[in-house]
Parts: structure tokens; sequence; C-alpha cells
């Protein structure tokens, strides 16, 4: 099995430009995460899909965050505008229950915003 | 919310001494999970506990899970440069995974 797999895997933009991040997640597997990690905040859980449907978003910092997932094999994580105070590395993590048992994470999308 | 404490922030050892990280929560948990982050990498699943008490074993590594299911500890017995890295624990309070702050571990050779 290929992992969870996200792209882009860095990313530099500008403050204002729009971002969007994505993950394919195991397939198979029916809850899918986003998380941001940064050192003064650590692991944050942003939302989180089950069967598609997004369960919990109280984890999005405002309204410039939007997450989608149009299908069980993709999902994406915008941001719009873009914020300096974005930059983070940001994991999507699928998992086959709900629940959660064991939450296979990918290897991250790098965001810097100048 | 639930919140879940971890301690130390950090640890430094010298490789073959023995290391602990503490994961408290506000909260009774259904299970605990604990992760692995190497510098540069993602987290990485390594152990879940789900009942009181619960003790498991992974050749050095040893995961307790308290009594009243708020509190678990990871123990790394004579470490080794391999270790390095920051571990997390997860708290399910029933419905959602809540991560630590993590416990970075740096081991001198």
């Amino acid at each position: 099995d290929a992992g969870v797999i996200q792209s882009p895997r860095h990313e530099v933009t500008e403050m204002g430009q729009e971002v969007t991040l994505r993950c394919k997640p195991i397939s198979g597997h029916n809850s899918l995460f986003w998380y941001r990690q940064t050192m003064m905040r650590g692991l944050e859980l942003l939302i989180y899909f089950n069967n598609n449907v997004p369960i919990d978003d109280s984890g999005m910092p405002e309204d410039r965050f939007s997450a989608k997932m149009p299908n069980a094999s993709f999902s994406t994580l915008k941001i719009q505008p873009s914020e300096p105070r974005d930059s983070a590395v940001y994991f999507c993590a699928s998992s086959l229950m709900r629940p959660p048992g064991e939450l296979f994470f990918g290897e991250g999308s790098r965001l810097t915003v100048l | 919310g639930q919140q879940v404490m971890q301690i130390p922030q950090y640890q430094h050892v010298q490789e073959g001494e023995d290391f602990t990280t503490y994961c408290n929560s506000s909260t009774t948990l259904s299970n605990i999970q604990w992760y692995k982050q190497r510098p540069g990498g993602h987290p990485v699943f390594l152990i879940q506990l789900v009942k009181s008490g619960e003790v498991k074993k992974q050749k050095r590594l040893t995961f307790q899970f308290g009594e009243a299911k708020k509190n678990s500890s990871l123990h790394i017995t004579a470490t080794q440069t391999t270790d390095v890295g920051t571990y997390f624990c997860a708290g399910d309070a029933g419905n959602m995974l809540t991560f630590g702050g993590g416990t970075r571990l740096m081991v001198k050779p």
C-alpha cells in the first residue's frame, strides 16, 4: 500500500495568495484528518471527515480555511487568503475506524507564507 | 474541552540511559495511543492501550495506562541514538484523538 499521499511536499507563497493542499488517504479508510503542526502549538486537529462527511471542524482557525472531501480517495485543505502565521507543516492522516484507531499520517506539506 | 498534557517537553540523555515521558488527560480516556516522530518526519503509530492498568512492551519500550485511565507513560530502557525523536501521546475521550504536546528526546552518543 502506498500510504497516505500528500501534495505538495513544500510550498512557498506570498501573503494573500491562495494555497491548496491535497491528500489521498489509504484505500478503504473511512476517516480522514487534517492536522497542523507548529513549534508553538504542537499538533492541532483542524477538521476530520468520516465517510466523506465533515464531522468536526471546530479546529479550523477561521473562515480563511476550508476543507473538502468530494470522494473517498481525495481531500483538499484550502487557505484563502494566506497569511504568514499560517506557515506550518500540515499533515493529513487516515484511519480505518471511528472513533479512530491507528492514524496513518502522510509525510506532510510544509507551507511557508512570506 | 479535553486537554492532554505531556512532560517533560525535552529530555537529553546519554546513550544507554533510561528515558520516561508522562501523559495526563483532564478527562477519562477510552484508550490512549503513542506515536513517534523522527526529526523532519511524520508521526508514526507505536501502540494503543485500552484497558485500565494495561502494560505493553515492545522490545526496550514499555507503555502503561493508568488505573483511572487518565494517565499513561512510555519508558525506554537503555536508549540508543535511533530512539531520537518526539514522542506523542494521543488520548481518545470517546470521539476524537487529542494529542499531547510531545516530549522531544535527544540522545548523546
